[in-house]
């Protein structure tokens, strides 16, 4: 079956612009997460779903950062007035409940902020 | 602070040879624990998760790691590398104590020769 899809897989913008960032779950799971993955870094939370709504949203860094999955199923992550500091690769994951079930991770959008 | 150490950033081994990376977490009585593998330009997979029960837990690609709760340790190992090995490897924590999200180590890369 599919796994996690994540669109764009690259992109790149100025600083200042807005960016949307989009990750399609595996069928059927009901836990979402975003992670950001800076160079020679870990994966770093940042935000998850739990079905529509955001169940913890502490990694969000600031609140040029916002993410919505307004019917339970995809989600997209919104950053505003992006930041040179804000390119890194973002990944998605999802599982089937949020805690104990494997999370499965997409490729990853790689964003670069000129 | 919830936090997840690698302390070896690059490790270099005979095709062949064992493997051990170590993994240190920073609190938790029950834990759960994952190791990923990370190829260039791919997506994190998981290779092994332990949950609770027997302590040394086997993963795919012969792979396996034991759980040392008196060390806060969760290290991976194998017993022969090959060359198809060569990739970044994370060790994560999650579960309830840690808000049923996935805190990640920096990584360990794993270089092989021939």
């Amino acid at each position: 079956g599919a796994g996690v899809s994540q669109t764009p897989s690259n992109k790149v913008t100025e600083k200042g612009k807005y960016v949307e960032l989009r990750c399609d779950p595996i069928s059927g799971h009901t836990a979402l997460y975003w992670y950001r993955q800076s160079l020679g870094q870990g994966p770093e939370f940042l935000i998850y779903f739990q079905g529509t709504g955001a169940a913890d949203d502490s990694g969000l860094p600031n609140d040029r950062f916002f993410a919505v999955r307004p019917e339970g199923s995809v989600s997209t992550l919104k950053i505003q007035r992006t930041e040179r500091g804000d390119s890194a690769v973002y990944l998605c994951a999802s599982s089937l409940l949020a805690g104990k079930d494997e999370q499965f991770f997409g490729p990853g959008t790689r964003l670069t902020v000129l | 602070a919830q936090s997840v150490t690698q302390p070896d950033i690059h490790i270099t081994v005979s095709e062949g040879a064992s493997l051990e990376l170590r993994c240190n977490y920073s609190y938790g009585a029950t834990p759960y624990l994952f190791w990923y593998v990370q190829s260039p330009g791919q997506g994190l997979q998981l290779l092994l998760k332990y949950f609770s029960g027997d302590t040394l837990v086997q993963g795919i690609k012969g792979f396996e790691a034991e759980f040392k709760r008196s060390q806060s340790s969760f290290n991976l190992r194998k017993p022969s590398v090959h060359w198809s090995d060569a990739a970044e490897y994370f060790c994560a924590v999650g579960g309830l104590e840690y808000g049923n999200k996935l805190v990640f180590g920096a990584g360990t890369i794993l270089r092989v020769k021939s």
